[in-house]
C-alpha cells in the first residue's frame, strides 16, 4: 500500500523558471509532510516541511503548499537553478518518533 | 555532513552470504531508521528502533534483522543474500520533535553477485 505517491518520475525545467513537484497521499492521519532532496551518491537531506494545520510554508526559493481536502501537496522552486537538479522525495509522518513514509521520488533537471 | 555515519560505504558479496551494515546516529538522537533504495526506486522503510527497542516494522524480509545497541548504534543484518538484495541501504536518525525530521547517512551500497 503506497500511502505517499509521486506520479511524475522526472521533470525538466529551464533555469529561472518555476519547478512544481507534486505529491499525493492517502492517510489523513499524517501530521507532517516533508520534502527531501537527494544528490547521487549522497543520502537524502531535509529541505522543507509543513504541518497538517497549515496550507503553506515558505523558505527562500522553496514553498510547499498543502491541500488537505485533496490530500495533495506540492513543492514550488522559484527561480529554479541548475544546482537544484536532484531527486526530490515527498515524505509524510505522524509526528514525533513515528515512521516516516516516503514517495518514489521525482528527478528534477534544471537546464541552464 | 548529517552526523550519521554508515559503514561500509560499499560492499560486494556473493549470493547466499551474510553481511552486516552499521550505523551510528547523530549524537543525542535516540531513534534509528533503516531504508532500502533499489534501482532508482523510492525509499522503502524497513525498520525503526527507539532507544534500543523496535518501534515500527515495514517491508523487511525475514532474512533481514536489525538491532540497536545500548550506545544507540544500530546494525542491519542481511542473510542468505539474493541478487535482488542489491541496493542502497540508508540509515537515518531522529531527535523526535514534532515534524519527525530525519537525518540520513550516505548509505551503504550492497552488490550481490
Amino acid at each position: 500500500d503506497q500511502q505517499v505517491k509521486q506520479n511524475s518520475p522526472s521533470l525538466s525545467v529551464q533555469e529561472g523558471r518555476i519547478s512544481i513537484l507534486n505529491c499525493d497521499y492517502t492517510n489523513s492521519m499524517f501530521d507532517y509532510f516533508l520534502w527531501y532532496k537527494k544528490y547521487p551518491a549522497e543520502g537524502p537531506t531535509f529541505l522543507i516541511s509543513i504541518s497538517s494545520i497549515k496550507d503553506k510554508n515558505e523558505d527562500g526559493r522553496f514553498t510547499v503548499f498543502l491541500n488537505k481536502s485533496a490530500k495533495h501537496l506540492s513543492l514550488h522552486i522559484v527561480p529554479s537553478q541548475p544546482g537544484d537538479s536532484a531527486v526530490y522525495f515527498c515524505a509524510a509522518s505522524l509526528g514525533g518518533y513515528q515512521k516516516v513514509t516516503f514517495g518514489t521520488g521525482t528527478k528534477l533537471q534544471v537546464i541552464p | 555532513d548529517s552526523g550519521v555515519t554508515q559503514t561500509p560505504k560499499h560492499l560486494i558479496t556473493a549470493t547466499g552470504q551474510r553481511v552486516t551494515l552499521r550505523c551510528s546516529p547523530r549524537s543525542g538522537d535516540l531513534s534509528v531508521y533503516w531504508y532500502q533504495q533499489s534501482l532508482d526506486q523510492g525509499l522503502q522503510f524497513l525498520i525503526q528502533y527507539y532507544n534500543g527497542e523496535e518501534r515500527a516494522k515495514g517491508n523487511i524480509l525475514e532474512r533481514f534483522s536489525a538491532q540497536q545497541f545500548p550506545d544507540l548504534h544500530s546494525e542491519l543484518n542481511l542473510s542468505s543474500l539474493e541478487l535482488g538484495d542489491s541496493a542502497l541501504y540508508f540509515c537515518a536518525s531522529s531527535a523526535g520533535g514534532d515534524t519527525g525530521e530525519l537525518f540520513f547517512g550516505e548509505g551503504s551500497r550492497l552488490t550481490v553477485l
